[in-house]
């Protein structure tokens, strides 16, 4: 079974407005790490957000947000006020336990067009 | 800049030449990793190494060969490369704070080189 699931392989938003990419994740472990990641097309994976599986609060990052919902192992990105520069691929990843070498786990990515 | 640099950015090899990649860290982490980007396929992470140790190799061919002299450089060794191992091959780094119940941090990336085997 997929780790990470991201069923949209491609979004379009207009500028300005909000946009959500979809994520779920599987494991069965209780301490897990989830990030979101942006992948411009000049190949460099940059980090955009992350959430703990002990944090009670949703991450925020300026314009990014995490809609983390445990029950559901979903974990959607919202980006707010899209830009044109948002257009990108967008990768959700997991890490499990909480040891740094633990497997860590991509989504097949989102790509995102900002239309001005 | 993210602080992770990779050299070179571009390469194309034949089957039977051998060449490095290599990876640099200017964040003061010690963690760091190779992952394999094909397209239309989640990356897959080849190796990590923690504090200079080998942690993790998820069954990567042997024609990959990594090495970490210390907790700044890595490197990925290739010889007898197949055409299927065309991708792009990224490194990044992480900060290992220790045990416990929290599960970052996040890995920080290099620019990738893109490889071309022919």
């Amino acid at each position: 079974a997929q780790k990470i699931t991201q069923t949209q392989p491609g979004m379009f938003v207009q500028e300005k407005e909000a946009v959500t990419l979809d994520c779920t994740y599987d494991t069965s472990d209780q301490s897990y790490g989830l990030f979101w990641y942006k992948q411009p097309s000049s190949g460099e994976m940059i980090f955009l957000i992350y959430q703990g599986s002990y944090d009670e609060q949703n991450a925020t990052e300026g314009r990014y947000s995490l809609n983390f919902q445990k029950a559901r192992k979903s974990a959607n990105l919202v980006i707010s006020a899209s830009q044109l520069g948002d257009s990108a691929m967008y990768f959700c990843a997991m890490r499990e336990g909480p040891r740094v070498g633990n497997q860590f786990y991509f989504g097949t990515g989102t790509s995102l067009t900002v239309i001005p | 800049e993210t602080g992770v640099t990779q050299t070179p950015r571009h390469l194309v090899m034949g089957m039977t030449n051998k060449k490095s990649l290599k990876c640099e860290q200017h964040l003061g982490h010690n963690a760091m990793y190779w992952y394999k980007q094909s397209a239309k396929k989640p990356l897959e992470l080849m190796f990590v190494y923690n504090f200079k140790e080998q942690t993790e190799n998820n069954s990567v061919p042997s024609r990959f060969s990594p090495e970490c002299p210390n907790s700044s450089h890595l490197f990925l060794h290739l010889h007898t490369l197949q055409p299927e191992d065309s991708a792009l091959y990224l490194c990044a780094s992480s900060h290992d704070r220790g045990g416990g119940g929290r599960n970052g941090p996040e890995q920080y990336f290099g620019p990738g080189t893109r490889l071309t085997v022919t």
